[in-house]
């Protein structure tokens, strides 16, 4: 079955960079495309961006549109999401979530607690 | 992009009858056919319950229902369970081929 496991929770300082790994297996990771998606404690879910399936295009949240860069490594069926110059307000819970062909997101990491504190 | 509109909270008695209003523009929910809900728990991840506005995954029970009327995707939950208790996101695919979801809308089954 699907899985996305993602990495570990991170603790950051203020001004740091944080990347996030997302492992798919289960499937052909080649064929779908990858969301990454943020909920902040106690607040909504954020979407971020997504990164295609076919030829690694990726589209961006304007909030996010100078901060975030999303990438794959197909050979290891593995997504990553970096975001720079953290601030406390980017503490949050950061998932990756698989695309169904543009209709939805089906399966999603275990999420990742990124805590930004000086 | 701003939120999706959503109530923040909705409450229904086993056995009962909700449904959770999605309220978006014509770049989004209005001029899309791929909105999706999401069932989450405290602590967990989301999962998906609605997708193309009205299709369920395998698996997810047919309590559960999805339509769209011009600009407002509405969730009905029919048949409430203590176990449908939690919060609940609509989410939409835009014209620019980004994604916006929902403020999110806690249910309590009382």
């Amino acid at each position: 079955q699907v899985h996305l496991v993602q990495s570990g929770a991170e603790v950051k300082k203020p001004g740091a960079s944080v990347k996030v790994s997302c492992k798919a297996s289960g499937y052909t990771f080649t064929g779908y495309a990858i969301h990454w998606v943020r909920q902040a404690p106690g607040q909504r879910l954020e979407w971020m961006g997504w990164i295609t399936a076919d030829n690694d295009n990726t589209k961006y949240s304007q909030k996010f549109q100078d901060r975030v860069t999303i990438t794959r490594d197909t050979s290891a069926s593995t997504a990553y999401m970096e975001l720079s110059s953290l601030r406390s307000e980017d503490t949050a819970v950061y998932y990756c979530a698989r695309d169904l062909f543009g209709r939805s997101l089906d399966y999603w990491g275990q999420g990742t607690l990124v805590t930004v504190s000086s | 992009q701003s939120a999706l509109t959503q109530p923040a909270s909705v409450s229904g008695s086993p056995g009962q009858s909700i449904t959770i209003s999605c309220t978006g523009t014509s770049s989004d929910v209005g001029g899309s056919n791929s909105v999706s809900w999401y069932q989450q728990r405290p602590g967990k991840a989301p999962e998906l319950m609605i997708y193309d506005v009205s299709d369920r995954p395998s698996g997810v029970s047919n309590r559960f229902s999805g339509s769209k009327s011009g600009n407002t995707a509405s969730l009905t939950i029919s048949g409430l369970q203590a176990e449908d208790e939690a919060d609940y996101y609509c989410s939409s695919c835009t014209t620019t081929s980004t994604w916006v979801f929902g403020g999110g809308t806690k249910l309590t089954v009382l």
